[in-house]
């Protein structure tokens, strides 16, 4: 178990819907991660936050947004659904302290994802 | 352009075998570089890891090699066991940001 709990485990909506991902992030971890693995393909970073603020952007879509609240928990938010967007999304968390040294090159722990199908 | 390159989608091992895992990257800002392990239904877990600044890692029966000068880095797997089955990542960190290959599928065959 990696300590970091994305809900909901799956989730089947229609193009052109809105939906939100949650995840909680391990406990004593400040950055939060977010990518898509789309069928057969790698993990895409979409975005990170630590300590609520965004700290790094990767190929996140206009529709998407993400916040980090001040529970350290964060929602990926997906708007105007495509088919495109069916893919697996992790949630990650680290202990990243924002400073050069063994902190920026922690591990990640992962979350189980969630597995979004748009219909 | 894609970074991290695993160029092997999958591997086919039998069990007591050594499975190697093969990993090429571009930017030379890489600094860090970890192996992530992950089954069905779970998320990616961390396996091992190796700095820059070496050119080899053991932990068991993992064992990272780093090759700086052809930007390559490779898992060994010895001996293999059915247990191993699962998609491997690679990734490399510049600047705290983890950019990840597109994977490997192991399979250990009794």
């Amino acid at each position: 178990d990696s300590g970091v709990t994305q809900t909901p485990k799956h989730l089947i909506t229609a193009t052109g819907q809105r939906v939100t991902l949650r995840c909680s992030p391990r406990s004593g971890d400040l950055s939060v991660y977010w990518y898509q693995q789309s069928l057969d393909q790698g993990l895409q970073f979409l975005i990170q936050y630590y300590n609520g603020e965004e700290r790094a952007k990767g190929n996140i879509l206009e529709r998407f947004s993400a916040q980090q609240f001040p529970d350290l928990h964060s929602e990926l938010n997906l708007s105007s659904l495509e088919l495109g967007d069916s893919a697996l999304y992790f949630c990650a968390s680290s202990v990243e302290g924002g400073s050069a040294g063994v902190a920026l090159n922690s591990p990640l722990h992962f979350g189980n994802g969630t597995r979004l199908t748009v219909t | 352009d894609q970074q991290v390159k695993q160029n092997s989608p999958s591997l086919s091992v039998q069990e007591g075998r050594i499975s190697i895992l093969n990993c090429d990257y571009t930017n030379s800002m890489f600094d860090y570089f970890l192996w992530y392990k992950k089954y069905p239904a779970e998320g990616p877990t961390f396996l091992i890891s190796i700095s820059s600044i070496k050119d080899k890692n053991e932990d068991g029966r993992f064992t990272v090699f780093l090759n700086k000068s052809a930007k390559h880095l490779s898992l060994h797997i010895v001996p293999s066991q059915p247990g191993d089955s699962a998609v491997y990542f690679c990734a490399a960190i510049s600047a705290g940001k983890s950019t990840f290959g597109d994977g490997t599928t192991l399979t250990v065959k009794p």
